[in-house]
């Protein structure tokens, strides 16, 4: 167990529905990454935030948003859903210090399915 | 964009056997990470090599990184059923903020 947390476990939205999903950081993690992993590949980079503020996005529209609050756990909101954002969704926590952010530790993951 | 390929992309071994996996990509990097991923769900870190490091073990882990091949490698000795998994290999790249970029995996079944 990584101490990562993610809720819910599995989620069904319609096309155009807006979904949030949640991640609660492993204790003394200040960075939170979010991935997008969709069925047999490879995790996606979708974003980073570190101290509340976005700190890197991947190649992903601005329909897909972020928060990280005080206590380092995080949001992941995806808005106007389409189909194709049927995939698993990963957040890993980190520790930004002066050796860097270089292990990240999952949580298990939540499922969207949009139908 | 995927950095790293992994190969095989599927990989049946027997129990005992070891199994070793290849990961090839395009950039340079500052390190390379292997994780593995259970039935679809979390990923779980395994190790990471640096880009100055040429070999590193853990455990029934060893990985191998040659920079001027752009490749590592991953074996596992003495396989167990429980090794059952996909394994992806993931780059860190300067200045990427030490955003992972993955491969597609392979997908190892070790068999009893």
């Amino acid at each position: 167990e990584t101490g990562v947390t993610q809720s819910p476990t599995h989620l069904i939205k319609t096309r155009g529905q807006q979904v949030t999903l949640r991640c609660s950081s492993q204790s003394g993690h200040n960075t939170v990454s979010w991935y997008q992993q969709a069925l047999g590949q490879g995790p996606q980079f979708i974003f980073q935030y570190y101290r509340e503020e976005e700190n890197g996005r991947g190649n992903f529209p601005p329909r897909f948003s972020g928060l990280q609050f005080p206590n380092y756990s995080s949001e992941l909101n995806v808005n106007a859903l389409e189909l194709d954002d049927s995939a698993l969704y990963l957040c890993a926590s980190s520790l930004a210090s002066s050796g860097g952010r270089e292990t990240q530790y999952f949580g298990p993951g939540t499922r969207l399915l949009v139908l | 964009s995927q950095q790293g390929e992994e190969d095989p992309q599927a990989l049946s071994i027997q129990e005992g056997e070891n199994a070793t996996m290849n990961c090839s990509y395009k950039t340079s990097i500052n390190n390379l990470q292997w994780y593995r991923q259970n039935s679809g769900r979390g990923l779980v870190h395994l190790i990471l090599i640096r880009s100055n490091e040429r070999e590193k073990h853990s455990g029934r882990l060893r990985v191998t990184l040659d920079t001027s091949k752009k490749s590592s490698s991953l074996l596992i000795t003495a396989s167990r059923a429980a090794d059952t998994a996909s394994y992806f290999c993931a780059t860190v790249t300067p200045g990427s903020n030490y955003k992972l970029t993955f491969g597609k995996g392979t997908l190892l079944t070790v068999n009893p």
